[in-house]
């Protein structure tokens, strides 16, 4: 079976441009996450969706950040205007409510840099 | 809220030393606790979990952890570590009632020869 999948895995940008970053969660996965990692901040969870609904958003830092989930198979997050201080690595990752334990299955990262 | 502090921000150890990763949590409520590890470049893996019953735990790669209620902890820990054991190592713990999982800051581990 494929896993969480992420794209672009690298995204180099000027300040100013918008950005969007894509996740495929596992199929038949009913919860979706979007983390950010950072060396000062670590991983901090942004937003997530049950049943394609956002749940909680607390986490996203400000206006500029939005997360859409328009299917069980696909969701964004955009960034709009980008910052230098918005470059970290971004996961994406599903998981399964009938799981007891609701384990995480995370995408592999997209590394954005912010010039 | 719950919150995880993993109070070694790096490990050093030698190959096939024992090691052990420490980590303390903070909950009102029934929780489930989790080590991920993240190699290079990579995304984070499940290496164990806790959810009820036998406090010592066991998981991928020759890891293990405990339990410990009334210390609040759950350090991990191996035997004898392989250099490729090298990586990132996150504790975790959510509420049983919620899908919500807060990460601890993360312990890097450095296996040399």
């Amino acid at each position: 079976d494929a896993g969480v999948i992420q794209s672009p895995r690298h995204e180099v940008t000027e300040m100013g441009q918008e950005v969007t970053l894509r996740c495929k969660p596992i199929s038949g996965h009913d919860y979706l996450f979007w983390y950010r990692q950072t060396m000062m901040r670590g991983l901090e969870l942004l937003i997530y969706f049950n049943n394609n609904v956002p749940i909680d958003d607390s986490g996203m830092p400000e206006d500029r950040f939005s997360a859409k989930m328009p299917n069980a198979s696909f969701s964004t997050l955009k960034i709009q205007p980008s910052e230098p201080r918005d470059s970290a690595v971004y996961f994406c990752a599903s998981s399964l409510v009938a799981g007891v334990s609701g384990e995480l299955f995370f995408g592999e990262g997209s590394r954005l840099t912010v010039l | 809220a719950q919150s995880v502090t993993q109070l070694d921000s790096q490990v050093p150890v030698f190959e096939e030393a024992p090691v052990e990763l420490r980590c303390n949590y903070s909950s009102s409520v029934s929780v489930y606790l989790f080590w991920y590890v993240q190699y290079p470049n990579q995304g984070l893996q499940l290496l164990l979990k806790y959810l009820s019953g036998s406090t010592l735990v066991k998981g991928i790669n020759g890891f293990e952890a405990e339990f410990n209620k009334s210390q609040t902890s759950f350090h991990l820990r191996k035997p004898s570590v392989h250099i490729s054991d090298t990586a990132e190592y996150f504790c975790a713990v959510r509420n049983t009632g919620f899908q919500k999982l807060v990460f601890g800051t993360g312990t890097r581990l450095l296996v040399s020869p």
